[in-house]
């Protein structure tokens, strides 16, 4: 079974900042398959990269996503008010179909 | 407008039953891959279900054997049949439109996330 592991568990920046989120998986994982969503206090999780770089319908381009194997980074330019927020990678698995989702990463306004 | 729209939460008893409804609007269940995710009090997201377009049903490991998901194209709508609830069950529950581009029997050949999702809906479960 594929374990994603995200770091850090927090990331205390400030607007303008720019934030470097880490998703390990425990072995290799196709990037077609790998996954970001960006999810805020009260809100359902908002889909922002999928096949591991590729953004979302909507998406600003200050989000991009990276990596291919077991490492992968979703990376925010420079930081917005309104980007603070929990941040989960998932992967898609086949054999049994199985979706993984890391424990996420919380960027807060330091 | 694209919507899915959770119902049927609430509170029930452990070893009880509660159906969870996805009512879908913008698009078509049947032909897409939806899934279910839940959320525990504080916790990250767990993905609970799937039910392929060629009607394939898939199950996490903690709701194997208690939790059913169907649809019912008429109504285009997701549904959730949990039995044999537990207090580990306690979650907002999400349905989620599963994007992909396959033949619906297998994972799909093009994955583009979950890329809709319903505002959720909360199960506890207390005596």
């Amino acid at each position: 079974e594929i374990v994603l592991t995200q770091s850090p568990g927090t990331l205390s920046l400030s607007p303008g900042e720019r934030a470097t989120l880490s998703c390990r998986a425990s072995q290799s994982v196709s990037s077609s398959y790998l996954a970001w969503y960006q999810q805020k206090p009260g809100q359902a999780p908002r889909l922002l990269i999928y096949g591991a770089s590729s953004r979302a319908t909507g998406i600003p381009d200050r989000f991009s996503g990276s990596g291919s194997g077991t490492d992968f980074t979703l990376t925010i330019s420079r930081l917005e008010p309104e980007d603070f927020a929990v941040y989960y990678c998932q992967q898609y698995g086949s054999s049994p179909p199985k979706w993984t989702f890391g424990q996420g990463t919380k960027v807060e306004i330091k | 407008e694209v919507q899915l729209v959770e119902s049927g939460g609430g509170l029930v008893q452990p070893g009880g039953s509660l159906r969870l409804s996805c009512a879908a609007s913008g698009f078509t269940v049947s032909s897409n891959y939806m899934s279910w995710v839940r959320q525990a009090p504080g916790k990250g997201l767990e993905w609970v279900s799937v039910i392929y377009s060629g009607g394939s049903t898939y199950y996490a490991d903690s709701v194997k054997g208690r939790f059913t998901i169907s649809r019912d194209n008429s109504k285009n709508t997701l549904y959730l049949q949990m039995n044999s609830l537990r207090a580990e069950d306690t979650a907002v529950y999400y349905c989620a439109r599963d994007l992909g581009v396959g033949d619906g029997y297998n994972r799909p050949y093009y994955y583009y996330g979950m890329d809709v999702w319903g505002q959720g809906t909360t199960v506890t479960v207390s005596s």
